[in-house]
Formats: structure tokens, C-alpha cells, sequence
């Protein structure tokens, strides 16, 4: 298996613009999350879905994101509008079953300018 | 909500020394912990996974340690070389299945 495949791998974007982050899990995983990684606060996690469906989206920052799973192999992580606040590493991680052993993808690098 | 920690913050040390590297977590009610390492620019890397009925995993020159009781965890790290200069992360799992990280320990070995 690839492992997790994230893109775009960097994206610059203006204030203001909707940003669109993709995420494809491991094949066979039925736990999908979505992480953020700054330099103040570390890694944090934003939302994770079971069997595409969402769990906790309660580390979400913001109305301004979103998160989707239509289908077992796919998930993207939106922000609408986008803040320069927003800049930062996202990263997708997925696991077989309930805790078991998490895989993180490469990652966007994301900054608002 | 549990809280993870890891000291040191950095590390520097010469190449062939034998290092460990502490993680400590606050609510002990955990099934499992998981070390990872990360490369500048890079995404994690799971490099190894303790199970609450284990105390220890090791694979190759790394070895991790498990103590529930006193919330703490170690990796170790034998005859280390230039290519483990990295950053060590913990995670614990909370509520379930989301992953609390430690701020990481960035680690410099010099040739």
C-alpha cells in the first residue's frame, strides 16, 4: 500500500479564499482524522470519522471549517474563507480499528498570505 | 483530558552514545502508546506501538517502555547515529481513538 496520500503537499493562498485539502487513507482502514501541526501549539486534532461517518469534530477551530468523507477512500478538510491564521501543517492520519496503530500521511503545508 | 509531556525538549548529543528519551501522560486509563518520529518538513513516522499489557517493544536499535502506574514511558535509543537526528513524538490515546501528542523531543546527533 502507498500509505496515506495527502495533496496538495503546499498551497498558498490568499486571505480570504477557500482552501480545499485532500486526504486518501489506507485501504482497509476505518478510522479517518485530520490533524494540525503549528509551532506554538503542536499537533492537534481537528476531526476524525468511523466508516466515513463524522465522531468528534470538537478541536474544529471555526465555522470556517469543514470536513467530509463521501466514501471510504477519500476525505477533505475546507476553509472558507481562509485567515492567515489558518497557516499551518495538516496532516491525515488512518487506523485499522479503534486504537490500533495510526498512519499519518506527508502532509499541506498551508500558508495565507 | 489527558495531558502528555516529554522531556527533554532537545538533545544534543555525539554519535555512538546509547540516549533515552522520557514521555510522561496524565490519566493512566490508556490502552496503548505510540512513538513516532518526524523529519524536518516530513510527515510522522510510527516507529513503534506499546499495548497497556506490554512493558516493553523493541525493534532494531530502539526500545520503548510502558509503566501505566506512574503515567511515564521511555524510548530508548542504542549506539545513535547522525540518521536519528530527528523530532521523537509520543501519543496517547483519549476517549477512545483521538491521539494526544507531546510537544516532542528534537534530537541532534553530531558525527
Amino acid at each position: 500500500d502507498a500509505g496515506v496520500i495527502q495533496s496538495p503537499r503546499h498551497e498558498v493562498t490568499e486571505m480570504g479564499q477557500e482552501v480545499t485539502l485532500r486526504c486518501k487513507p489506507i485501504s482497509g482502514h476505518d478510522y479517518l482524522f485530520w490533524y494540525r501541526q503549528t509551532m506554538m501549539r503542536g499537533l492537534e486534532l481537528l476531526i476524525y470519522f468511523n466508516n466515513n461517518v463524522p465522531i468528534d469534530d470538537s478541536g474544529m477551530p471555526e465555522d470556517r471549517f469543514s470536513a467530509k468523507m463521501p466514501n471510504a477512500s477519500f476525505s477533505t478538510l475546507k476553509i472558507q474563507p481562509s485567515e492567515p491564521r489558518d497557516s499551518a501543517v495538516y496532516f491525515c492520519a488512518s487506523t485499522r480499528s479503534s486504537g490500533a496503530e495510526a498512519f499519518f500521511g506527508q502532509g499541506t503545508r498551508l500558508t495565507v498570505v | 483530558k489527558q495531558e502528555v509531556t516529554q522531556i527533554p525538549a532537545a538533545l544534543s548529543v555525539p554519535e555512538g552514545e546509547n540516549l533515552v528519551l522520557n514521555c510522561s501522560f496524565t490519566d493512566s486509563a490508556i490502552y496503548n502508546l505510540q512513538w513516532f518520529r518526524q523529519d524536518p518538513g516530513k510527515g510522522l513516522t510510527s516507529l513503534l506501538l506499546i499495548q497497556s499489557s506490554q512493558r516493553e517493544q523493541t525493534s532494531g536499535r530502539l526500545n520503548a517502555s510502558l509503566d501505566k502506574s506512574s503515567g511515564r514511558s521511555t524510548l530508548y535509543i542504542a549506539a545513535s547515529q547522525p540518521g536519528d537526528s530527528a523530532t521523537y513524538l509520543c501519543a496517547v490515546p483519549w476517549a477512545g481513538n483521538m491521539l494526544t501528542f507531546g510537544g516532542g523531543t528534537r534530537l541532534m546527533v553530531k558525527p
